[in-house]
């Protein structure tokens, strides 16, 4: 089955700073990716996705970049606000709607 | 706002008694929900995939038994943790796809505590 790792486990950056989250997977057979934010004791949210269709995607502050061949993706958050501060989860699946096999998780700390 | 409704948010129980976790969809069908366990400090681990009007899919290691899933409508999923021990406390979350192949949402999850 699918294996995603995730690095850092933790990560503390400075407000205005960039933080970056990268992952990997195992199964060639995952073609979407998701990334969730979860703060204490709540659901994860959706924060952005992409598909293996794509190298890049951009949200406002958000971007995440997939490289197929080598099976990593990577969460780029830039000029981190206190808000930011949470849990980020990703995770591969073979489509979207599909099961999730999610990583380990980061724990972010923005400090102001 | 939410598309999943997960109830209870929190539930108490004694060591040995069942536990019964709901979890619709709000104005859509969901075929297919998925069930996760997660503990604390850890990631989620997904324990089954609940299938309207059949059986649920168990991940290896999850004992179908003891976590009774349950899909008898198109809007509404249920486990059932039976004779619940201490080490079953967790947080459980659903999820479900608006379109079944839109990205997942995820229910507001239920904290179980075991005494």
């Amino acid at each position: 089955g699918e294996n995603v790792e995730q690095h850092p486990s933790t990560l503390s950056v400075q407000e205005g700073d960039s933080a970056v989250i990268k992952c990997t997977y195992s199964d060639s057979a995952s073609n979407y990716f998701p990334w969730y934010k979860q703060e204490l004791g709540k659901r994860p949210q959706l924060i952005i996705d992409i598909r293996s269709n794509v190298g890049e995607k951009k949200d406002q502050r958000i971007a995440v970049t997939l490289n197929k061949t080598a099976k990593h993706f990577s969460l780029h958050i830039t000029e981190t606000q206190p808000e930011d501060s949470a849990v980020y989860f990703c995770a591969a699946s073979p489509a979207a709607g599909n099961k999730l096999t999610f990583g380990g998780g980061t724990r972010v700390l923005v400090k102001p | 706002g939410a598309v999943v409704s997960q109830h209870p948010s929190r539930v108490i129980c004694k060591s040995g008694t069942s536990v019964k976790i709901e979890c619709r969809s709000l104005d859509f069908q969901a075929t297919t929900m998925f069930w996760y366990r997660q503990f604390p400090k850890q990631s989620l681990m997904l324990m089954a995939t609940s299938n309207e009007g059949s059986k649920a899919t168990y991940e290896q290691g999850v004992e179908k038994d003891k976590f009774l899933i349950n899909h008898a409508s198109l809007t509404l999923s249920t486990l059932t943790v039976t004779s619940a021990h201490p080490e079953d406390s967790s947080f459980y979350i659903c999820s479900a796809s608006l379109t079944g192949n839109s990205p997942l949402h995820f229910g507001n999850g239920t904290r179980l505590t075991v005494t």
